[in-house]
């Protein structure tokens, strides 16, 4: 099953752009990439989702590369409000089982 | 509108009793999924239902049942409690491979 790895934490400045990786190598060709966020204590919420171009909506923007082995979500100006687990997840278009979300990145927003 | 609405918000149990949890959700959601969720962990998928009368089995399945009881509702039952099964679930309503919608979570301690 393909997987994605993200780093452990990030820290950023309020305000400022913050670019969060995602790497999956062995993504297949039916695999949408999905992003959501966890804060404390609340359960997971929606944040982007992209199959090969990039996409844009009111919360953040994702960047996949070419290959689309890896991504980026894009906070355009991060808040204190965006302090949270960020998920990568890969979900086949075809299999309503693989959905295997990883541990995520912890994002520290400083002030 | 409510969303996702799951029943109870904390439990606790001794091992080897019985418990279902409700999971209800008014977006008119063909896909309904529970997730456990240990602490510092990400989310692992336990049961999935594609449509009504319709379930499947995710990663982790043991010590699970879940029935589909129509369009709206989703439950899952532990029939004999176990340490190992305490832990954070959330339930999850989507459509296709579009964005999941996640309910708040019971945290459910089994001593």
């Amino acid at each position: 099953d393909a997987k994605t790895t993200q780093p452990n934490s990030m820290e950023s400045n309020e305000e400022e752009p913050v670019h969060l990786p995602c790497n999956h190598s062995t993504i297949s060709g039916t695999d949408y990439i999905h992003w959501y966020r966890q804060l404390p204590s609340q359960g997971p919420e929606y944040v982007i989702h992209g199959l090969t171009s990039n996409v844009n909506n009111r919360m953040a923007s994702l960047a996949i590369a070419e290959d689309r082995k890896s991504s980026t979500l894009i906070l355009h100006r991060a808040t204190l409000r965006d302090a949270a687990v960020y998920y990568c997840i890969l979900r086949d278009m075809n299999r309503d089982d693989k959905i295997i979300f990883g541990k995520g990145t912890r994002l520290h927003i400083l002030p | 509108n409510a969303g996702v609405t799951q029943t109870p918000k904390f439990q606790v149990l001794k091992t080897g009793q019985s418990m279902t949890l409700q999971c209800a959700q008014d977006m008119n959601h063909n896909s309904m999924y529970w997730y456990r969720q240990d602490p510092g962990m990400g989310l692992r998928l336990i049961y999935y239902s594609a449509s009504e009368g319709t379930t499947d089995k995710g990663e982790v399945p043991n010590g699970y049942n879940v029935s589909r009881l129509n369009k709206r509702e989703f439950s899952l039952r532990l029939e004999s409690a176990a340490p190992s099964q305490t832990s954070v679930y959330f339930c999850a309503t989507g459509r296709d491979v579009g964005p999941q919608h996640f309910g708040d979570g019971t945290r459910l301690s089994i001593l």
